[in-house]
């Protein structure tokens, strides 16, 4: 079945970088694109961006433009996304999902909570 | 950017219930929207693609409906796994919006 595994909790200081990996299985790694959603506690989801598992191309969310940075390694099927400048405002979980067509997300990741304190 | 308008916010309900969740862009966005579940503490999860057709698994008192900037989201008998957040999110463009998301808890 589908899967995608992401890595642990973090804790991080103000201005400092995150880099999150999404690991998957069950499916065709480079058919198809990854995206990145967050959740801050107690609020809504909020698309961060997307990256093609087939030729690395990237579309982030203009509010992330310039800090942050969405990989791909298809020898590991693991995806990153690196978000840069921490602030206080960026705790939250972040959610990796398959994307099947047009930012639709039919399998997510089991979410990683990254906290951003001084 | 397009504005995704979810209504209500939170809601009480009966198991059995018939309940209804609507969701209004402030653009045509043509059938380019989706309805997600997400219980407490876990990811999202797809239920309805391109306004009206149900993923494989959901149960089939789960419908949705609208073109344009209406859609509507309904569950014909409320179950008790039913209980749970519901966000709807336009794929029309980018970036694809979240409507605020409504809450459905038990009256």
């Amino acid at each position: 079945q589908v899967l995608l595994v992401q890595s642990g909790a973090e804790v991080k200081k103000p201005g400092a970088s995150v880099k999150v990996s999404c690991k998957a299985s069950g499916f065709t790694f480079t058919s198809y694109g990854i995206s990145w959603v967050r959740q801050a506690p107690g609020q809504g989801l909020e698309w961060v961006g997307w990256i093609s598992n087939y030729n690395r191309n990237t579309n982030y969310a203009q509010k992330f433009q310039g800090r942050v940075t969405m990989t791909t390694d298809t020898s590991t099927s693991t995806v990153y996304m690196e978000l840069r400048s921490l602030r206080s405002d960026d705790t939250a979980v972040y959610y990796c999902a398959r994307d099947i067509v047009s930012y639709t997300a039919d399998s997510w990741g089991q979410g990683t909570l990254v906290t951003v304190s001084s | 950017d397009i504005q995704m308008t979810q209504s209500p916010s939170s809601l009480s309900a009966s198991v059995g219930d018939r309940v209804t969740i609507t969701c209004r862009a402030s653009q045509s966005i043509s059938s380019y929207l989706n309805w997600y579940q997400q219980k407490p503490g876990k990811a999202p999860k797809l239920l309805i693609s391109a306004a009206s057709s149900l993923q494989s698994g959901v149960p089939s008192r789960f419908s949705g409906s609208g073109s344009g900037t209406d859609f509507t989201l309904t569950i014909s008998s409320l179950q008790p796994e039913d209980f749970a957040s519901y966000f709807c999110q336009e794929s029309y463009s980018s970036p694809p919006r979240f409507g605020g998301g409504t809450k459905v808890d038990i009256k």
